[in-house]
């Protein structure tokens, strides 16, 4: 079945730092969807990439989807503390099925 | 405008026993599906409501059964609870917009221990 595989598993960085997530998939994805997950929290959505090869930021978030709409990046610059969280993708190849990542967690040095 | 709301928040069960996990949706959502979260790992989708019926199923035994209202709420229910059913159950709601996948709100979860 359908696997989304999500790369580092954590990342601990000096605040003002640049940090990357990176996520793949075994199936060509219809779209896919960021998240982030404060500890002790729920995920709450960031942002939703549809077509191939698109490039959408936010402030200092920079989200991209491959070419090949298989793989995924969440790119933060000069990060902060209250960047702090675990950052899952989700996909879904053509189906109504959600499927997470494992989720990189953030630690961020003050 | 209240967002998604689970309940209970925390609930202890013995191993074989059955529990039911509710949710009301945002307002102005029709769909709703649950997850299943284990510590450290990302959510599991388990099933997708739709006016009512499952839209799709992820693989999740026949324990796992679920419900909607008319009012779009939602029950999630286990059967012959087992340890490894202890995890953060999630319900998240998202409007019905043709497309296979919009924006989902998560609920705060409903922390599930199993003993």
């Amino acid at each position: 079945g359908q696997q989304v595989m999500q790369i580092p598993q954590y990342q601990h960085v000096q605040e003002g730092e640049d940090f990357t997530t990176y996520c793949n998939s075994s199936t060509t994805l219809s779209n896919i969807q960021w998240y982030k997950q404060r500890p002790g929290g729920h995920p709450v959505f960031l942002i939703q990439l549809v077509k191939s090869g698109e490039v959408k930021k936010q402030k200092r978030l920079t989200f991209q989807f491959g070419e090949a709409k298989k793989n995924s990046s969440l790119h933060i610059t000069a990060t902060q503390t209250t960047d702090v969280g675990t950052y899952f993708c989700a996909g879904t190849d053509s189906s109504y099925k959600l499927i997470f990542g494992s989720g990189t967690r953030l630690l961020v040095r003050p | 405008d209240a967002g998604v709301t689970q309940s209970p928040t925390h609930l202890i069960k013995t191993r074989g026993q059955q529990v039911t996990l509710r949710c009301s949706p945002k307002s102005g959502h029709d769909t709703v599906s649950w997850y299943q979260q284990a510590l450290g790992q990302g959510p599991q989708f388990i099933f997708q409501y739709y006016e009512e019926e499952e839209r799709q199923r992820g693989n999740f035994p026949d324990r796992f059964s679920g419900h909607q209202f008319p009012n779009y709420s939602s029950e999630l229910n286990v059967n012959a609870l087992l340890l490894g059913d202890s995890a953060l159950y999630l319900c998240a709601s998202s409007p019905n917009t043709g497309s296979l996948n919009t924006e989902a709100f998560f609920g705060q979860g409903t922390r599930l221990t199993v003993v």
